[in-house]
């Protein structure tokens, strides 16, 4: 079945490490996000990218980096700097092209808890 | 990018009531979407409205792209137990990003 595959569902990092976050689609999708959500919040974009090799900072990105060498896939690291990771954090995608067209719009994978130790 | 006024910000309601919840924005959007989102799990799309004025129906679900393109609505008849969950709207402008609503938390007691 197609879809967004997020993994571990559940990480936990020590102080001063780093953690990457995993995301993987088989939907052919061009775009990919990371948004971080937090209780009783809505969700906040990270970093997106638009196509392979190339990504942008969302409205939170310090702390957290990312690459895209494959289309298939899009991890987040979250590193030392960031000091308040502890959060749910979701991966989208979405077909850009029929985007801008009004069309499929962002479907989600079903998270990852990050809890600091 | 701007989070959504939502409200209410929770409801708690007997089963078979009807519901209704809105999003504002002080800016204009050419998209707005609905997801609900169940515990542990990641938003699921309910509707997408892409013209303003547009009623959509999925179901027992129906929203509204306001005429105004800075606002929208939800409407859930006759609500099942099953209707638990968080509904967030989404209002995309001329970039490829989201911008969120905080969430309606929605209780149905049987």
């Amino acid at each position: 079945d197609g879809g967004i595959t997020q993994s571990p569902k559940y990480l936990f990092r020590k102080e001063g490490q780093n953690v990457t976050l995993s995301c993987e689609q088989n939907l052919n999708h061009d775009a990919m996000y990371w948004y971080r959500q937090d209780p009783g919040q809505g969700l906040r974009l990270i970093y997106y990218s638009q196509i392979v090799n190339d990504f942008q900072k969302g409205d939170i990105a310090e702390g957290y980096s990312v690459s895209r060498e494959k289309k298939e896939s899009f991890p987040l690291t979250v590193t030392s700097a960031q000091k308040n990771p502890t959060a749910f954090y979701l991966c989208a995608s979405t077909l850009t092209g029929e985007w801008l067209m009004g069309g499929q719009p962002q479907h989600f994978g079903d998270g990852t808890r990050l809890s600091i130790l | 990018g701007q989070q959504l006024n939502q409200s209410p910000q929770s409801m708690f309601i007997q089963e078979g009531e009807d519901v209704s919840m809105n999003c504002t924005s002080s800016s204009i959007f050419n998209t707005w979407l609905w997801y609900k989102q169940d515990p542990g799990e990641g938003p699921v799309l309910l509707i997408a409205l892409y013209k303003a004025g547009e009623l959509t129906s999925n179901g027992r679900l129906t929203a509204q792209f306001g005429i105004t393109r800075k606002d929208s609505f939800l409407n859930i008849s006759a609500s099942i137990p099953s209707d638990v969950g968080i509904y967030f709207c989404a209002g995309q402008g001329s970039g490829y990003a989201l911008n969120f609503g905080k969430g309606t938390s929605l209780l149905v007691t049987p």
